[in-house]
Order: structure tokens, then C-alpha cells, then sequence
């Protein structure tokens, strides 16, 4: 049984371009979270998708967008990217009505911008 | 705004003796927090939680007790192993929301 997957697993990209990052969830989820690591810090929740719906966003700008397909999957993408964009982001799914406990984290995906 | 708080960034402790990892908030409304431990280039993996109307849950070696007077959460590891080292991040929830708030984390290495 696979868990949480994400691609890629790192990405370089310069300021000024559009990134799209790619989760799968663990077999059973169906909720999606998304959450940016800056170094020596904590993770920060950016929004999470249920229903192939934002149902709710953390302090992030527009730039930031997602999507959640019928089968679970999510795509974060940020545009115009800026050099503070650089960053582990996490993926974490769960399964709906369960325990909040339950959220699996993704290994991440590390994006650098230059 | 930094709703949750690990002051100690760093912990080392002898293998065998007690670790002690702390969490401070700063929002009462908050009604669950967890514990993660994460690894170098691995996701944050759950380790145990607490429901703010306890004071305290165990899961074999690991302990987790919440003053809520304090706005205080502490983790305890007995006894501590090697494979203990690694990044341990609090975790807070509000009730009603979907996001988990972290505080910075703290490396704790256990020494052989």
C-alpha cells in the first residue's frame, strides 16, 4: 500500500516563473493538504482541497493555486515565483471524518528559485 | 504571528535517560495538538496527540502532557534511543479548521 507520493522531488526554477508540483495521496484518502517549509522552520499550511474544492487557505497569496482531481490527486501551482518561494513543500492527506491525526505526510518536494 | 512555539531548537541527551521536548501557544481556542518526528528527507510522521480536555497520553515510550494554565505542552521520551534523533515538531489545532499550526521544531540527538 502505497503512502503519500510527490513529484518531483526537487525543481530549480528562476524568479519570475510558474511551478506545478503533483501529490498522490495514500490509497483511502481523499482530503489533500498542502503545507511550505522554509528552512528552520515549521510547516506552513497553504490551503487543503476536499471534494475538488479549496475548503479552506492559510496566509498565502493568489499566487498560490491548486486543484484536486476526481481520483484525489492534487497539483499545487505557484506562479511568478520569487526567490522567498524557495522551500520544502509538503503534501498530507487524510481521510475525511477521521481524527485529525491521521494526516500522512509526503516526503516533499524541494523547490529552489534563483 | 507565531501561535506556537519550540524554544529550544536543540536537545541532546544520553541514550537510555529521559528527553524532554517543549511547546509553548499562545491561543486558548486551540483544542488538539500533536506530535511529529521527522527524519532528513523524509515527511513529518505522527507520533502521538493530546485533546485539550486531557492533561496527559501515553503510547509506550512516548508521553505528551498539556498544561493548559501554561498555554504548555510537553513531550517525554522514555527511555531515549539513537533512533530517537531527529526534528520533532508541535502541532496545534483550532477547532473547526482543517490546518495543523507548527511551531519551528527541535533537533534532538540521543547520544550512544
Amino acid at each position: 500500500d502505497a503512502g503519500v507520493t510527490q513529484s518531483p522531488t526537487h525543481l530549480i526554477k528562476t524568479r519570475g516563473q510558474q511551478v506545478t508540483l503533483r501529490c498522490s495521496p495514500k490509497s483511502g484518502h481523499d482530503t489533500v493538504s498542502w503545507y511550505q517549509q522554509a528552512l528552520g522552520q515549521g510547516p506552513q499550511f497553504i490551503f487543503q482541497y476536499y471534494e475538488e474544492e479549496e475548503r479552506q487557505r492559510g496566509n498565502f497569496p493568489d499566487r498560490f493555486s491548486g486543484h484536486q482531481f476526481p481520483n484525489y490527486s492534487s497539483e499545487l501551482n505557484v506562479n511568478a515565483l520569487l526567490l522567498g518561494d524557495s522551500a520544502l513543500y509538503l503534501c498530507a492527506s487524510s481521510l475525511e471524518g477521521v481524527l485529525q491525526e491521521t494526516q500522512y505526510f509526503g516526503p516533499g518536494t524541494r523547490l529552489l528559485v534563483l | 504571528d507565531q501561535q506556537v512555539k519550540q524554544n529550544s531548537p536543540s536537545l541532546s541527551v544520553q541514550e537510555g535517560r529521559i528527553s524532554i521536548l517543549n511547546c509553548d501557544y499562545t491561543n486558548s481556542m486551540f483544542d488538539y495538538f500533536l506530535w511529529y518526528k521527522k527524519y532528513p528527507a523524509e515527511g513529518p510522521t505522527f507520533l502521538i496527540s493530546i485533546s485539550s480536555i486531557k492533561d496527559k497520553n501515553e503510547d509506550g515510550r512516548f508521553t505528551v502532557f498539556l498544561n493548559k494554565s501554561a498555554k504548555h505542552l510537553s513531550l517525554h521520551i522514555v527511555p531515549s534511543q539513537p533512533g530517537d534523533s531527529a526534528v520533532y515538531f508541535c502541532a496545534a489545532v483550532l477547532s473547526g479548521t482543517y490546518k495543523y499550526i507548527f511551531g519551528t521544531g527541535t533537533r534532538l540527538k540521543v547520544l550512544a
